[in-house]
């Protein structure tokens, strides 16, 4: 099976823009969840998708969003870019099983997009 | 709430040395605990994992043991080699809620910084 694909892999903004981010996960598994590392925070939960449902949300701002189509393919979108948000962004797909809530699902994650704010 | 704590790094080693990286966590229900690596300039890759008390994990000479007691799932590996200088996170699932405020999120450690010289 192909893995986790994220694009682009490199983006270079400037502040005040905004940004959209794309993740196609593994064949058959239908919960992407998004997260940010940066060399102080370390990698840091934004959100999950499963079923084009929100889930799970982290502690970002609202400036911060994402998305699910119904192939389960994922966006995440930043608007109002600052500089703190230069960062590596990472996508993570597992299988998931909606009505088991006990079951933990491994999570594989893509190769990650590169953000550059300046 | 959920945390990972890992050992400080960097960690720097002689090849065919004896590695071991101290992880600890705490959780508020009964985790599923993952070790990933991360070579530079790519993502994060699924090294091992155990879901419940007393599981052991293992890939690649890789091994870690859960352990509920002690809270804590370290990494060992009995001879390392140049090819495994990465860094190495300790990460946790706590998906037992069925409120679902855990859904698809990983708490992860703060990143190991492996070196291993010929």
């Amino acid at each position: 099976k192909a893995g986790v694909t994220q694009t682009p892999r490199y983006l270079i903004k400037t502040r005040g823009q905004q940004v959209t981010l794309s993740c196609s996960p593994i064949s058959g598994h239908r919960s992407v969840s998004w997260y940010q590392q940066t060399p102080g925070q370390g990698l840091q939960f934004l959100f999950e998708y499963f079923s084009e449902t929100q889930r799970n949300k982290g502690n970002f701002p609202g400036r911060f969003s994402g998305r699910q189509f119904s192939n389960s393919r994922s966006e995440m979108n930043v608007s109002t870019l600052e500089l703190g948000d230069s960062a590596l962004y990472l996508c993570a797909s597992s299988y998931s099983r909606k009505t088991l809530a006990t079951i933990t699902d491994t999570q594989y994650f893509g190769p990650g997009t590169r953000l550059t704010v300046l | 709430g959920d945390s990972v704590t890992q050992m400080e790094g960097p960690v720097t080693l002689s090849e065919e040395a004896f590695l071991t990286i101290n992880c600890t966590y705490t959780a508020t229900g009964y985790p599923s605990l993952f070790w990933y690596v991360q070579y530079p300039g790519e993502g994060l890759q699924l090294l091992l994992k155990a879901t419940k008390a007393d599981d052991k994990g293992s890939n690649k000479g890789f091994e870690a043991t859960y352990r509920k007691e002690t809270t804590s799932f370290h990494l060992e590996k009995g001879s390392v080699q140049v090819s495994d200088s990465a860094v190495y996170f300790c990460a946790l699932s706590d998906q037992a809620n069925a409120g679902g405020t855990s859904y698809g999120k990983l708490t992860f450690g703060q990143g190991t910084i492996l070196t291993v010289h010929p």
